[in-house]
C-alpha cells in the first residue's frame, strides 16, 4: 500500500507558467487536503474536499486551484505562477471529514520553486 | 479562525534527557489537538493526540497534556534519542485544522 503520492518531487518554474501537482491516495479516503510549508509559517491548508465532487477553500486559497472528481485523485494547479509561491507542498487525507478528532496522513511533498 | 502559537523554534537536548514543547490556541471551540513530526524530506506523521475531554494522554515515552482554561497543551518526551530529532508540530482543530509554526528538536548524543 503506497498511501499517498504525489507528483513531481520537486519542480523549477518559470514565474507566469501553469503548474499541476499531482496527489493521488489509495486509502479510499473521503477527504483531502492540500497545504504549503513555509519556514517559520508552518503548513498552512490551501484548499481542501470533503468528499468527491466537492471543493472548499483553506486559509490561503488565493492563485490556486483543485479539483476533485474522483475519490482518489486531488490535482492542485497554480494557473500563472509567482515567486511568492515558491514552497513545499504537502497533500494529505483523512477518513472522514465531518468528525473533527481525524487523523491526517501525508504525502512526501513537492518543493516548488519559482523563479 | 483559529491561530496556533508553538514553542520553543529551536530546542537542543543531551540524549537521555526530557524535551517539552508548549503551544497555546485562541478558539475555545477547538476539540482535537494532535501533534506531528516531521523528518528530513518527508512529510509529517501523526505522533500523539487528544480530545478536548481529556486532560492527559502517554504513549511511552511521549506524552501530551491539555489545559482547556488556559487553552495551552505541550508534548513531553522522556528518556530522548537521537532519533527523535526532527521536527515537531501541534495543530488544533474543530473541522479546520491549524498548525503552529514547529520545532526543531536537535538530540545530541
Amino acid at each position: 500500500i503506497a498511501g499517498i503520492t504525489q507528483a513531481p518531487t520537486s519542480q523549477i518554474l518559470a514565474a507566469g507558467r501553469r503548474m499541476t501537482l499531482r496527489c493521488t491516495q489509495d486509502m479510499r479516503h473521503n477527504a483531502m487536503y492540500w497545504y504549503r510549508q513555509d519556514l517559520g509559517l508552518g503548513l498552512r491548508l490551501i484548499h481542501y474536499s470533503n468528499t468527491a465532487g466537492t471543493t472548499g477553500k483553506g486559509e490561503v486559497p488565493d492563485g490556486y486551484s483543485v479539483s476533485r472528481a474522483n475519490t482518489d485523485d486531488f490535482p492542485l494547479t497554480l494557473a500563472s505562477a509567482v515567486p511568492s509561491q515558491t514552497s513545499v507542498y504537502f497533500c494529505a487525507s483523512s477518513a472522514r471529514s465531518t468528525r473533527s478528532y481525524n487523523e491526517q496522513f501525508f504525502g512526501p511533498g513537492t518543493r516548488l520553486t519559482v523563479l | 479562525g483559529e491561530n496556533v502559537e508553538q514553542h520553543p523554534s529551536t530546542l537542543s537536548v543531551q540524549e537521555g534527557d526530557s524535551a517539552v514543547i508548549k503551544c497555546t490556541y485562541s478558539d475555545s471551540a477547538s476539540n482535537y489537538f494532535p501533534w506531528y513530526k516531521q523528518e528530513l524530506g518527508k512529510g509529517p506523521q501523526l505522533i500523539i493526540d487528544i480530545r478536548s475531554n481529556v486532560g492527559e494522554k502517554k504513549d511511552q515515552r511521549i506524552a501530551v497534556t491539555l489545559n482547556k482554561t488556559a487553552k495551552h497543551f505541550s508534548l513531553h518526551i522522556t528518556e530522548t534519542q537521537p532519533e527523535d530529532s526532527a521536527v515537531y508540530f501541534c495543530a488544533a482543530s474543530k473541522g479546520d485544522m491549524r498548525f503552529g509554526a514547529g520545532t526543531r528538536l536537535t538530540v545530541k548524543p
